[in-house]
This record gives C-alpha cells, sequence and structure tokens, in this order.
C-alpha cells in the first residue's frame, strides 16, 4: 500500500526557519512534490525533487533520500503569509497527473 | 494566460442528485487529473485523461465518472451524491501525460445535504 506521513501542525515565528518532514512508504517512485495550501484555495507547486540531495529556491528549500523514503522541506526567513498546508505528494509511476498525496502539515507563523 | 479554470466555485445538491463539474485547462495542456479533498485531508487521485482517453483511476466507486473533450476541457460527474461526498474537488492540468508539474485550479468546493 502506499503511506505518507507529515506532522498535523507546527507553529513557528516570524523570521525563523522551519522544517517540515515527510516520510513514505510507496508500491513505486517517480519523484516527490511540495504544494503550498492557503485555506480554501487550491495547492500551489513548491518544488520536486527526483533524486538525492538538496533543491533550493528562494526561501525555500527540499531535500530527498530515496534509500530513506524521507523527504523535508524547509522554509527560511519565514514570514506570515508562509501559515498555509503544505502538502507532500509521491509519484509512483510516469503518469505527471497521479500523485499519491499526504494529508499535509498546517504550519501557522506568529509574530 | 488563464489558469486551470474550474466551474462552479460552489454548489449545494442534496442526497441522491447527480452533479457535473468542469475543468478547462491550460492552453496547450493535454492532461486533465481530478482530485477530491476532504476537509483535512490530501487530495486523492480520482481519474486522469489523456487525449481524451482515461490514463488512470484510483480507489473511486463507479458513482463517479469522467470524460476529456476534443478541447481537453474535462467533466467529472458524479451519481447517487452521498453526504460523504461533500468536498473540494481539484482539477489538474499539465502539458503531457508524464510531464513533471501539475497545476490545479481553485477547485470546487461541493456540499450534499
Amino acid at each position: 500500500g502506499q503511506n505518507i506521513d507529515q506532522p498535523t501542525e507546527m507553529t513557528a515565528t516570524e523570521g525563523a526557519i522551519v522544517q517540515i518532514n515527510c516520510t513514505y512508504q510507496t508500491s513505486g517512485f517517480n519523484g516527490l512534490f511540495w504544494y503550498q495550501q492557503h485555506a480554501g484555495e487550491a495547492p500551489t507547486f513548491l518544488s520536486y525533487n527526483v533524486l538525492d540531495g538538496l533543491e533550493e529556491k528562494g526561501r525555500f528549500s527540499s531535500f530527498l533520500s530515496r534509500s530513506k523514503g524521507y523527504s523535508y522541506l524547509l522554509l527560511k526567513e519565514l514570514q506570515m503569509k508562509d501559515s498555509a498546508s503544505y502538502l507532500c505528494a509521491v509519484r509512483e509511476g510516469t503518469n505527471a497527473g497521479k500523485s499519491t498525496f499526504g494529508d499535509g502539515t498546517t504550519l501557522t507563523v506568529k509574530p | 494566460d488563464a489558469g486551470v479554470t474550474q466551474s462552479p466555485t460552489h454548489l449545494i445538491k442534496t442526497r441522491g442528485q447527480h452533479v457535473t463539474l468542469r475543468c478547462s485547462p491550460i492552453s496547450g495542456h493535454k492532461s486533465v487529473s481530478w482530485y477530491q479533498q476532504v476537509l483535512g485531508q490530501g487530495p486523492q487521485f480520482i481519474f486522469q485523461y489523456y487525449e481524451k482517453e482515461e490514463r488512470g483511476r484510483g480507489n473511486f466507486p463507479d458513482r463517479f465518472s469522467a470524460r476529456q473533450f476534443p478541447n481537453y476541457s474535462s467533466e467529472l460527474n458524479v451519481n447517487a451524491l452521498l453526504l460523504g461526498d461533500s468536498a473540494l474537488y481539484l482539477c489538474a492540468s499539465s502539458l503531457g501525460r508524464t510531464n513533471t508539474e501539475a497545476f490545479f485550479g481553485q477547485g470546487t468546493r461541493l456540499t450534499v445535504v
């Protein structure tokens, strides 16, 4: 079966750094996505990792270890607008439109 | 360029009724996927269509069906609605069948009463 685990909630302070972890057990692996979703809105793409290592994109970085079935999203210099749900998703095959999502981590940034 | 557009944005239906949700992908995108997102959970894959053919199906009952039109827009149909079908229905488009990135529409919020 497929299993993707993320913490349910996290809280951090404006200006700080936060790391959101994701572990997965899936029948196949062809890439891991991170999406940001504000309440009542659609998920927006943040990052995609298919090889081991760290991908950096501005304030956001994503790390992948395929051997450990583990990824994290690192958010630096937190801003109030970063308060949102962060979704980890695994693409198991080559089908771009089919991903298995975790239930998301709700991040609250406090002043 | 317009992004992925979905209609309607909100919908209230009664148990047992039928509903049709619509999605227009980004211009040039040929793949459309449908997801159901229940409050507090991540999106669950329902269908993918590419070049008007079903390319993937999630673990949903036969009450759920979809189709893709020659202009690559898509409809999701749900028959015999249940209270548990209340959710945000998301459409995602991607350029091809195996491209890396999928772009989500704003979703249709379906409430079944």
